[in-house]
């Protein structure tokens, strides 16, 4: 069965630069989510997306922007980029009334700030 | 507040045990979901298992089994027959809606589960 897909799986930039993450939903699901884990940390909500419209949002910087396209598929862009922004960031994607089958998550992007 | 308490920053188990990984909630709807999740050192996230507030009978998958006790509002996951593989983090999380239909994911800080030889 398909998977959520996430790109790139490791990512190293360095302070000040910009980044860019996409997440590829699993066909037909409705609803994007995504979440930044620090090292030693709980994955800690961002925003989501709800049929390419923002639903929530959650501790995201103002550095960091996220949208969904036509096609689903999401992309978290983070400039100025610091340090502390260093995290395994995951996206999931569900269907909105999917109870408990429907969040999957992605393999995560490993981004490294140097 | 903490939503989604778990207690045990770490747990060792001897292999071919049963362990018992607690969590508490916190919340005043009335409709919610409580799920399990295993992080390897892979880093990946593992759905595990799903409980639904409503849902009368513990839910079983496999070797885990989710205690629920609606009114202690506990969701222990019970894993039995432990292996070396099993070693990982394990987080509990709650499923709340926000804001109208909207939902959210809330997860607790995790127990780093060690499995022993």
């Amino acid at each position: 069965a398909a998977g959520v897909i996430q790109s790139p799986r490791h990512l190293i930039k360095e302070k000040r630069e910009t980044a860019t993450l996409k997440c590829y939903p699993i066909p037909r699901h409705d609803t994007v989510y995504w979440y930044q884990q620090g090292p030693g940390q709980d994955p800690q909500f961002l925003i989501s997306f709800y049929e390419k419209m923002q639903s929530d949002k959650g501790s995201i910087p103002d550095r960091f922007s996220a949208q969904q396209f036509s096609d689903y598929h999401s992309e978290l862009n983070m400039s100025s980029l610091e340090l502390g922004d260093s995290a395994l960031y995951f996206c999931a994607s569900s269907l909105r009334t999917g109870g408990g089958y429907g969040y999957t998550f992605g393999s995560g992007t490993r981004l490294t700030v140097v | 507040a903490q939503k989604i308490t778990q207690t045990q920053p770490g747990m060792f188990v001897q292999e071919k045990e049963a362990v018992t990984l607690d969590c508490t909630y916190d919340t005043s709807d009335q409709s919610y979901g409580l799920f399990w999740y295993k992080q390897p050192s892979s880093g990946e996230m593992i759905f595990l298992i799903y409980q639904g507030s409503y849902d009368e009978q513990n839910a079983t998958e496999g070797r885990y089994s989710l205690n629920f006790q609606k009114a202690r509002k506990s969701a222990n996951l019970v894993i039995s027959a432990s292996q070396l593989g099993d070693s990982a983090m394990y987080f509990c999380a709650m499923r709340e809606a926000v804001r109208g239909s909207n939902y959210k994911l809330t997860f607790g800080k995790g127990t780093l589960l060690t499995v022993n030889p």
